[in-house]
């Protein structure tokens, strides 16, 4: 079965402080990875996209990383600021060899940074 | 340039009644979506289409139906509301199916 997890479910970290949070995925066949961060009331907005070939990718203070041999990514924030507060939510997409909605969504972490 | 907007931002509407939720977006993007996001679980898809004509089921479809009569425009309908489609609607668009998606702010909606 396709799925993503996602952990920790919650964290809660000093503002200035890093953290690293994690996605595992049994997606088969793969295509690529997205990382979203999600304001409170707000929709989804894309940090990252990385195909099976690109092992780390960068937006600002956001770097993910992906081993696609044991199937794990990353998302590392550095020096936290308030406004990172959200929930961060990994995405898998299937290989797109047709026509039908082929998106994998974890659970999403939530991130608090607290001054 | 708008994006992608919803309507209405949050409804609360009675069991058995008929809704329609509204998006659009000014990108010219092919692909649009619609996603439900409900407390402990991920956003899961309800419909999509890869372009305008074509519709798709999601893993959620039961209950609710769309058209893409447009490029811009893919509205989701409920024919009769119940209690379990209480959720955050999210409708979202890409230049294609494999591409980066944008959300809508999306629509809050309470089946009483």
């Amino acid at each position: 079965k396709n799925q993503v997890e996602q952990s920790p479910q919650s964290l809660i970290i000093l503002e200035g402080k890093n953290c690293t949070l994690q996605c595992n995925y049994t997606v088969s066949p793969f295509s690529n990875l997205r990382w979203y961060k999600q304001d409170t009331g707000r929709g989804p907005v894309s940090l990252t996209i990385m195909t099976f070939s690109e092992n780390t990718k960068s937006n600002g203070r956001y770097t993910a990383t992906l081993d696609a041999d044991t199937k794990q990514s990353s998302l590392h924030i550095t020096a936290s600021q308030l406004s990172d507060s959200a929930s961060y939510i990994c995405v898998v997409s299937l290989y797109y060899g047709g026509s039908q909605g082929n998106l994998i969504f974890g659970k999403g972490t939530k991130l608090s940074v607290k001054p | 340039i708008a994006g992608i907007t919803q309507a209405p931002t949050s409804q609360i509407l009675a069991a058995g009644r008929r809704m329609t939720l509204r998006c659009t977006q000014d990108m010219r993007h092919n692909a649009m979506y619609w996603y439900r996001q409900d407390l402990g679980l991920g956003l899961r898809l309800i419909h999509y289409s890869n372009t305008a004509g074509t519709t798709g089921k999601g893993e959620v479809p039961d209950g609710y139906s769309v058209s893409r009569a447009n490029t811009d425009d893919f509205p989701l309908t409920l024919a009769s509301a119940v209690p379990s489609q209480t959720s955050v609607y999210f409708c979202a668009s890409s230049p294609d199916m494999a591409d980066t998606q944008y959300f809508g702010p999306g629509t809050r909606l309470t089946v009483l």
